[in-house]
């Protein structure tokens, strides 16, 4: 039971430069969230899911997009890379149900852009 | 709008020493409370949570209680161990059908032998 994974670790984009963050999940869960996370902000959502096709914004959505065509994965892209996207990024997962406040954090990817 | 504060960091303590972390909200609504950890280079993990007024969430050693008197869910814990440094976050999650946690900025904990 793999949990969340996310690739790559680390990333270094130039400017205008697009890239896809991959993650995936094997617990079936139907909500997924992708936060960022700055020194002294915390985290910030920027999407999330409540299942496959169905995709919403965050609190700092501008800049990126998601999809979600399997329960399984839920990637952000990044089309037109800014230095002000240099940060850590962390994917999410929680089942719907039952014990539906228990969200499992990937162990983050983190992106320089030059 | 949802908001989380906990105390600005870093926060040094010796090992065995008592530990206490700040944390106040405001939300609509009943929200549910979160302490989550994050060890050095790795993701969050949920450290305890609790769901209504009164509540008392524990794990590790770790208690926080959910005070809406005072809107407030501080973490202690009795007696730290080095194993113990990592940042701390208070979070919430406030509306019905929502999924959506709030954060406050991290309080970073380092105990020294």
């Amino acid at each position: 039971n793999a949990g969340v994974t996310q690739t790559p670790k680390f990333q270094v984009l130039k400017t205008g430069q697009s890239m896809t963050l991959q993650c995936a999940q094997d617990m079936n869960h139907e909500y997924m969230s992708w936060y960022r996370q700055d020194p002294g902000m915390g985290l910030r959502l920027i999407h999330y899911s409540v299942g496959a096709g169905i995709t919403d914004q965050g609190e700092v959505p501008n800049g990126y997009n998601v999809s979600r065509s399997t329960t399984e994965d839920f990637p952000l892209r990044l089309l037109s890379a800014a230095p002000s996207q240099t940060s850590v990024y962390f994917c999410a997962s929680s089942s719907t149900g039952g014990n539906m406040y228990e969200q499992y954090f990937g162990p983050g990817t983190r992106l320089t852009v030059t | 709008g949802n908001s989380v504060t906990q105390m600005e960091g870093p926060v040094t303590l010796s090992e065995e020493a008592f530990l206490t972390i700040n944390c106040t909200y405001t939300a609509t609504g009943y929200p549910s409370l979160f302490w989550y950890v994050q060890y050095p280079g790795e993701g969050l993990q949920l450290l305890l949570k609790a769901t209504k007024a009164d509540d008392k969430g524990s794990n590790k050693g770790f208690e926080a209680t959910y005070r809406k008197e005072t809107t407030s869910f501080h973490l202690e814990k009795g007696s730290v161990q080095v194993s113990d440094s990592a940042v701390y976050f208070c979070a919430l999650i406030s509306g019905a059908g929502s999924y959506q946690l709030t954060f406050g900025k991290g309080t970073k904990l380092s105990v020294i032998p």
